[in-house]
């Protein structure tokens, strides 16, 4: 019983280097999310997918792409790596049905911009 | 966007006497969701608890109970009988009942004096 997987859980990239983070789950959700946590802020919304084909941004989106092309996956892009994006990433997934579902989260991955 | 508020960075509480934390929220929607989610130092992110807007009754969950004011839009987790395992922090989420979004507070860190 996997749930949400992240991958990596640590990285270090220097400032303009890019790289992608990895989701899956096994749920069958219909909706992924992408957060960022930061000290003393909480988790802020990144993008957000609530289908295979179906992504928008949430409150934090410069900087980041994402794509939704399998239920199960849902990777966070990062195009240029700035030191601002140093954080730690939550993925997260949920049902589609029953408005109470809570959503599901990874591990995380702590990622640091040099 | 809606605004969640936790205005209580840290608190802390001696093992087995009972501690509330607050939630505050902003929103203009009439039915919505609220959570509270536990972040012990694994990172991982833990339902503690759901409330949907349009119960009035209080969402309990063992030794865990919420005080729902939806005039006031307040939303307080109340733990009792307090473990050395609940030290974490705790975070206070919206969802709106049409959107994916959820919204999270800045958290409290909860600490548990032997």
């Amino acid at each position: 019983n996997a749930g949400v997987t992240q991958t990596p859980k640590f990285q270090v990239l220097k400032t303009g280097q890019s790289m992608t983070l990895q989701c899956a789950q096994d749920m069958n959700h219909e909706y992924m999310s992408w957060y960022r946590q930061d000290p003393g802020m909480g988790l802020r919304l990144i993008h957000y997918s609530v289908g295979a084909g179906i992504t928008d941004q949430g409150e934090v989106p410069n900087g980041y792409n994402v794509s939704r092309s399998t239920t199960e996956d849902f990777p966070l892009r990062l195009l240029s790596a700035a030191p601002s994006q140093t954080s730690v990433y939550f993925c997260a997934s949920r049902t589609g049905t029953g408005g109470n579902q809570p959503q599901h989260f990874g591990d995380g991955t702590r990622l640091s911009i040099l | 966007a809606q605004t969640v508020t936790q205005s209580q960075p840290e608190m802390s509480v001696q093992e087995a006497e009972t501690v509330t934390l607050s939630c505050t929220y902003d929103t203009s929607e009439s039915d919505y969701y609220l959570f509270w989610y536990k972040q012990p130092p694994s990172r991982q992110m833990i339902l503690v608890i759901r409330q949907e807007a349009y119960k009035q009754q209080n969402a309990t969950e063992n030794r865990f109970s919420v005080n729902f004011q939806k005039a006031a839009k307040s939303f307080s987790l109340k733990i009792s009988d307090s473990q050395l395992g609940d030290a974490a922090m705790y975070f206070c989420a919206y969802r709106s009942h049409n959107f994916n979004k959820f919204y999270f507070g800045s958290g409290t860190k909860l600490n548990v004096k032997p």
